[in-house]
């Protein structure tokens, strides 16, 4: 159990569709973070909130488009995909944005996005 | 951004100790040496990190050099479920707060 959580699980969409991945964490956490992984490649950071504010951009297309409500959760809305947009999409929080690199991550199981 | 250099794969027997070398040859000061782990069709889950001084929690062991440039990680008794890709990443001060994942070690460990 680790405590983060992503729905759904699986999802494929067409070019022209909208969707959500929606992540909540259940570990108190103020600080959340849109992960990618693409197959044969490194994780790439997307995005971070810290206590709801988004404080990293990491260059991502405005296709993706993020949310962050409250602390809990965190949102991730998909429009007007490419095919190559294909990937696991991982949610992760920790407790803050620690300036000195000490503090976990936790990671959700990710969302396996197809597009069409 | 400081770099880690891990080998792609490894191989290990059930039950046997394994031990996952990392060089950090350009760590600054300041910069923790963490570790996550893969496994297949999950999020990575964090492992252990350390500063300067060895460190064990229920998971693992994580042992630094004396110079810092290199560590490495030690599973006492290797079982199936280890089998993952095993990351370690620098983390540290200012924008270095991000993880950074590299390519990892593919763990392989037989019955």
């Amino acid at each position: 159990e680790t405590g983060v959580t992503q729905t759904p699980r699986h999802l494929v969409m067409g070019m022209t569709n909208k969707k959500s991945l929606k992540c909540e964490q259940h570990l108190g956490h103020n600080a959340m973070y849109w992960y990618k992984q693409s197959a044969k490649k490194p994780l790439e950071l997307m995005f971070v909130y810290n206590f709801k504010e988004q404080t990293e951009n990491n260059s991502v297309p405005s296709r993706f488009s993020p949310e962050c409500p409250n602390s809990s959760h965190l949102f991730l809305h998909l429009h007007t995909l490419q095919p190559e947009d294909s990937a696991l999409y991982l949610c992760a929080s920790s407790q803050e944005i620690a300036d000195r690199g000490r503090d976990e991550q936790y990671f959700g199981p990710g969302t396996r996005l197809t597009v069409t | 951004d400081a770099k880690t250099t891990q080998p792609n794969s490894m191989e290990s027997n059930e039950e046997e100790p394994v031990h996952l070398p990392c060089n950090h040859s350009t760590i600054s000061g300041t910069d923790y040496i963490h570790w996550y782990r893969q496994l297949p069709s999950q999020g990575p889950e964090y492992v252990i990190h350390g500063l300067t001084s060895n460190v064990n929690n229920r998971m693992a062991s994580l042992a630094i050099a004396e110079d810092r440039k290199s560590s490495t990680l030690i599973l006492h008794r290797a079982t199936l479920r280890d089998a993952a890709v095993y990351y370690c990443i620098l983390r540290g001060g200012g924008s270095n707060y991000k993880l950074t994942f590299g390519k990892g070690t593919l763990l392989t460990v037989n019955p």
